[in-house]
Formats: structure tokens, C-alpha cells, sequence
């Protein structure tokens, strides 16, 4: 597609329920970033995909967040027994190619969670 | 670890004005720099980047220069319209492919 989606666009859970939040990125970009952003603040990186290999999940705050890419285009961010805390913003972006380049990175509108 | 201070806002001024939000960073090495901008209900856009020391990034009347003396890479524009009303977030890519942000800068134009 044109830019990179994301669905859905707001849910909201019930504390401990688990969710999964699906990243579409621009067809053929091989990086795709995963990000979460609180209210007031600025991104917090999350993960990162190289095709469908996860090189970086150093930001995932703990063992219920869980990402995987397995055919290196959609993505799914899942979260177990959802926490109040973990309502944010998250964001995907996606850029063409991987390090020591110029390409910069698309990002989707977000999928707004929260946790009741 | 790698770093991105910005200058907090809301910043609000009138149509017309000069703009400069400030943006600086801790990094080793020679990091790529970024300024994004979050218009409301909207997702994240690319405004301009730099990637080596004294490039100047510019697009849509809005400039800023990497300068590695003081690591800051500041953000202006001459005459600021209604619609630059947005957030703006500095962000830097070091030796790893993430993007490190600040916290953004909430600007606000009035007619």
C-alpha cells in the first residue's frame, strides 16, 4: 500500500485481557520498527525487524509484550493480561533498507490502547 | 546511552513569528538527526534530517543545522503559519538502527 497501516485504530481491554495490534508495512520496505508512546511523550522504541528476524526487542518492557514478523511483512505486537500501564499509543514504521543509509522511516497513525 | 533534550512547551506564538525550538543530543559517534512532526490525529511525519556534522536539513520554511560543537540541532523557522500548529519531536539513529526521540514540543500559532 501507500503508507504503512495499522489496525485497529483504538481498542480498548479489559485489565488482563490480551491484545494483538497488526502492523501492514509499505510493500517491500525491509525494517519495521515497533514503538510505544505515552501520553505527553515521545516514542519509546520497542522492537525492530530485519525481513522476519527480530535483531532488536531490547525495549519491550517485559515477557507479556511479544512481536514476530514471520514472513517479513505483517507484523503482530501482542500483549498478555494487559496492565493499565501499558495504555499508549503504539506505532509501527517501516523504512526501505537497513543500516548507514538515508532513508527515513514511514510510520503509521498508531492504534490507540486502553486498558480499563 | 544515546539521548534527545528538548525544550518543553507549549510554545505560542502569533502568526508570522519567528520559530526556534531546541534540540540537543548525547551520542557516540556520529549520529543521523531528526526532526518529525505529529499533526493532531495524525501519525508521525519526517520534517528534515541530517546525516553528518554542518548539514542543514530544510523543508516547508523550517531549517536546522547539525552542529557537532555544542550537539544540538535546533529547529527554526522565519514566519510560523496556523497550520505548523503540531508537535514536534527531535530525534536521533546511532550506530543502531532505532530512533531515539525527545519529548516533544507542542506548538501553538494563533491568528
Amino acid at each position: 500500500g501507500a503508507g504503512v497501516s495499522q489496525s485497529p485504530r483504538y481498542k480498548v481491554a479489559k485489565r488482563g485481557q490480551d491484545v494483538a495490534l497488526r502492523c501492514d508495512p509499505i510493500s517491500g520496505h525491509v525494517s519495521l520498527f515497533w514503538y510505544q508512546q505515552a501520553l505527553g511523550q515521545g516514542p519509546e522504541f520497542l522492537t525492530y525487524f530485519q525481513n522476519e528476524a527480530q535483531l532488536d526487542k531490547s525495549g519491550l518492557p517485559s515477557d507479556r509484550f511479544f512481536a514476530e514478523r514471520p514472513e517479513g511483512s505483517v507484523s503482530t505486537l501482542k500483549i498478555q493480561r494487559t496492565q493499565q500501564e501499558d495504555s499508549a499509543v503504539y506505532l509501527c514504521a517501516s523504512s526501505k533498507r537497513q543500516r548507514r543509509d538515508n532513508y527515513g522511516y514511514t510510520f503509521g497513525s498508531g492504534t490507540r490502547l486502553t486498558v480499563v | 546511552g544515546n539521548s534527545v533534550t528538548q525544550m518543553e512547551g507549549p510554545v505560542t506564538l502569533s502568526e508570522e513569528a519567528f520559530l526556534t525550538i531546541n534540540c540537543t543530543y548525547t551520542a557516540t559517534g556520529y549520529p543521523s538527526l531528526f526532526w518529525y512532526v505529529q499533526y493532531p490525529g495524525e501519525g508521525l511525519q519526517l520534517l528534515l534530517k541530517a546525516t553528518k556534522a554542518d548539514d542543514k536539513g530544510s523543508n516547508k520554511g523550517f531549517e536546522a543545522t547539525y552542529r557537532k560543537e555544542t550537539t544540538s540541532f535546533h529547529l527554526e523557522k522565519g514566519s510560523v503559519q496556523v497550520s505548523d500548529s503540531a508537535v514536534y519531536f527531535c530525534a536521533l539513529r546511532g550506530v543502531t538502527d532505532k530512533l531515539i526521540f525527545g519529548t516533544g514540543t507542542r506548538l501553538q500559532v494563533f491568528p
